[in-house]
């Protein structure tokens, strides 16, 4: 299993650019997630999905787009590219919720707007 | 909504043992986990707690006191490769297994 994996690693954009962030998964897990990490600073969750067909809003979701239109694939979509955008992208999932199940990280996407 | 506090930084010396605290604040606690994060990586599992008590894995153990909001990452004979970020983040028992991070602490192994 290759497990969570995130394209591209490294992007530098424009402001007000747009560009999708890929992420896939092949461990058949229900959940996804998207997370940013400003530096120095832990995760904020910017959207979730618990299936195909099924997102919902994280603490940060402005400025972003998602859809789930698979069970494995998770695309993030920012439409107009701000600085406040610069971060390092985490893409994660997890089977179901409740009791162990713990969430696995794909490797990220480091992003810079300029 | 939750608030998740743990030190920013912390430093110890191989071959020692180091303590790092988390304490929380949340309306339906359902879980803690710890992650550790190399620089420039993504997060990785290390433990769980949802009862109180000292969870051990090898060298690394986790409490959990739920009446206190309180946890702590124990890490023992301590080795350079243990430098890195640990993440304290705490499960709410809402649709999604969301969890809430905290700012993460960095700890610095030296020689």
């Amino acid at each position: 299993n290759a497990g969570v994996t995130q394209t591209p690693k490294f992007r530098i954009l424009k402001i007000g650019q747009s560009m999708t962030l890929q992420c896939t998964q092949d461990m058949n897990h229900n959940y996804m997630y998207w997370y940013r990490q400003d530096p120095g600073m832990g995760l904020k969750l910017i959207y979730y999905s618990v299936g195909a067909g099924i997102t919902d809003k994280g603490e940060v979701p402005n400025g972003y787009n998602v859809s789930r239109s698979t069970t494995e694939d998770f695309p993030l979509r920012l439409e107009l590219a701000a600085p406040s955008q610069t971060s390092v992208y985490f893409c994660a999932s997890s089977y179901r919720t409740g009791g162990t199940d713990t969430q696995y990280f794909g490797p990220g996407t480091r992003l810079t707007v300029l | 909504g939750q608030n998740i506090d743990q030190p920013t930084e912390m430093t110890a010396t191989e071959g020692a043992i180091v303590q790092i605290n988390c304490t929380y604040q949340t309306s339906g606690f359902n879980g803690l986990f710890w992650y550790q994060q190399h620089a420039g990586e993504a997060p990785t599992f290390l433990s769980y707690n949802v009862l109180d008590g000292l969870e051990e894995k090898g060298r690394f153990s986790s409490f959990l006191s739920r009446s206190k909001g309180y946890s702590y990452l124990l890490l023992k004979e301590l080795q350079m490769k243990d430098s890195a970020s640990y993440l304290c983040a705490v499960r709410e028992d809402n649709a999604g297994n969301m969890l809430t991070f905290g700012g993460g602490t960095r700890l610095m192994v030296k020689p």
